[in-house]
């Protein structure tokens, strides 16, 4: 299947900084690319939609101004945490839809983020 | 807009028996059903997915079948090992969106 690569695997860093998550699709031009995040032992809660040139669709309750997704390009896709909080802690996941319409999902790798 | 309904949350068979988790989604617009499995703090996998113009798919012990009238579509893994001890997760896709359903744990125990 396609290679969705996702950067950095782990980090941790200090209340109030910022930290930018990178979700790469490495074979193929990804249109759209979604963020989730999961909590342990729970399913992934989709948190925005990022599309190509254009703004992100975040879902309701997901703080834009917090979580700063952003699409230059067919292949990147960025997730910035912005003044991050013990609360912000948590697995971040990507995906990347292979094509149009019902193209196939594959994931990143995910990120684990741990605020002090 | 869609909601995915996943059934068992958790379940438990011994080496070599039948797992059958079911899934339903209430949107019939929705087309495409992939499953997913995930290991511990690993990335979800894509094992099969079922268009809404087939019934049935099978690739070696997993198969799923999709029943669009009734809105359900179900995993079968058939001679469970260990290795098939995971979370899996199915999705709709809705539109834009994929809306997974909140995950089975299986445990195959040996």
């Amino acid at each position: 299947g396609a290679v969705v690569s996702q950067h950095p695997s782990w980090v941790i860093c200090k209340s109030g900084t910022s930290v930018k998550i990178e979700c790469r699709s490495l074979d193929f031009q990804a249109t759209t690319m979604f963020w989730y995040r999961q909590f342990p032992k729970q399913s992934l809660m989709l948190m925005a939609t990022s599309n190509e040139g254009s703004k992100a669709t975040y879902e309701q309750g997901v703080e834009k101004d917090k979580f700063l997704i952003n699409h230059a390009s067919l292949t990147l896709s960025t997730l910035t945490v912005t003044s991050a909080h013990p609360e912000d802690s948590s697995f971040y996941i990507c995906s990347a839809q292979q094509g149009a319409g019902t193209g196939e999902l594959f994931f990143g790798e995910g990120s684990r983020l741990t605020v002090l | 807009g869609e909601n995915v309904e996943q059934h068992p949350s958790t379940l438990s068979v011994q080496e070599g028996d039948s797992a059958v988790i079911k899934c339903t989604y209430s949107d019939s617009a929705s087309n495409y059903f992939p499953w997913y499995k995930q290991e511990l703090g690993k990335r979800p996998q894509l094992i099969i997915d079922i268009r809404s113009n087939v019934g049935e798919k099978k690739d070696q012990r997993i198969a799923v079948t999709l029943n669009k009238t009734a809105k359900h579509f179900s995993l079968h893994i058939t001679e469970t090992q260990p290795e098939d001890s995971a979370v899996y997760f199915c999705a709709a896709h809705y539109g834009q969106n994929f809306v997974f359903g909140p995950g089975t744990r299986l445990s195959v125990l040996p």
